[in-house]
């Protein structure tokens, strides 16, 4: 019973060659979030949504993008992977408030040749 | 300033014992939460323990339980009977109400290693 789908659970792709991962969830919930993590290291926001309201962090470079074509599905396109792409991609989703918590997928592990 | 510090980075337990991961926070916002999360090698984020700031009980979810203390701004995680299936990183996080209510903040982690 699935909560937080991510697709594919593996990525290689090619350095500079476009990638998107993406992620589906049956929670009904309004918020989505990207991560990326990297090894031994905390979780790092990419950005996030908040129904349709899209909330970039201040540090995420411009090669990362990502779309919410429907509350169930959220996608993070990577424009021109570079090797310090690498890493983990994590999606997350939560109701909106602050009293609860994150459902986690189990994650996106890109690498880039 | 950091909103939340985990000051251990790794940590050793013997198996059966109690264990006790450090959590502190930074934060104006009078009304939070705050959340621990298990990633295990295998890397996926599992949920274990919430604590609200107006709760004033220290919440517990099995052999999980939160030690907190506001006056201190700390939310230790404390792990009872631990566990081989408990080594893991543990991943302390706040939410804060008034302040981007919907962003979370983490912490390093800290790596718990359970010796049998």
């Amino acid at each position: 019973d699935a909560m937080v789908i991510q697709n594919p659970r593996y990525q290689v792709t090619q350095f500079g060659k476009p990638v998107t991962l993406s992620c589906s969830q049956t929670l009904n919930h309004n918020v989505m979030y990207w991560y990326q993590q990297k090894s031994s290291q905390a979780p790092k926001l990419l950005f996030h949504y908040y129904d349709k309201d899209f909330n970039n962090e201040a540090d995420t470079p411009d090669n990362f993008q990502s779309r919410r074509p429907n509350t169930s599905f959220c996608f993070l396109d990577i424009r021109s992977p570079g090797l310090g792409d690498a890493a983990m991609y994590l999606c997350a989703t939560s109701r909106g408030g602050a009293y609860y918590e994150q459902y986690f997928g189990p994650g996106t592990r890109l690498t880039v040749t | 300033a950091q909103k939340i510090t985990q000051t251990q980075p790794g940590m050793f337990v013997q198996e059966k014992e109690a264990v006790t991961l450090d959590c502190t926070y930074d934060t104006s916002d009078q009304s939070y939460g705050l959340f621990w999360y298990k990633q295990p090698s295998s890397g996926e984020m599992i949920f274990l323990i919430y604590q609200g700031s107006y709760d004033e009980q220290n919440a517990t979810e099995g052999r999980y339980s939160l030690n907190f203390q506001k006056a201190r701004k700390s939310a230790n995680l404390v792990i009872s009977a631990s566990q081989l299936g408990d080594s893991a990183m543990y991943f302390c996080a706040m939410r804060e109400v008034q302040y981007n209510f919907n962003k979370f903040y983490f912490g390093s982690g800290t790596k718990l290693n359970v010796k049998p």
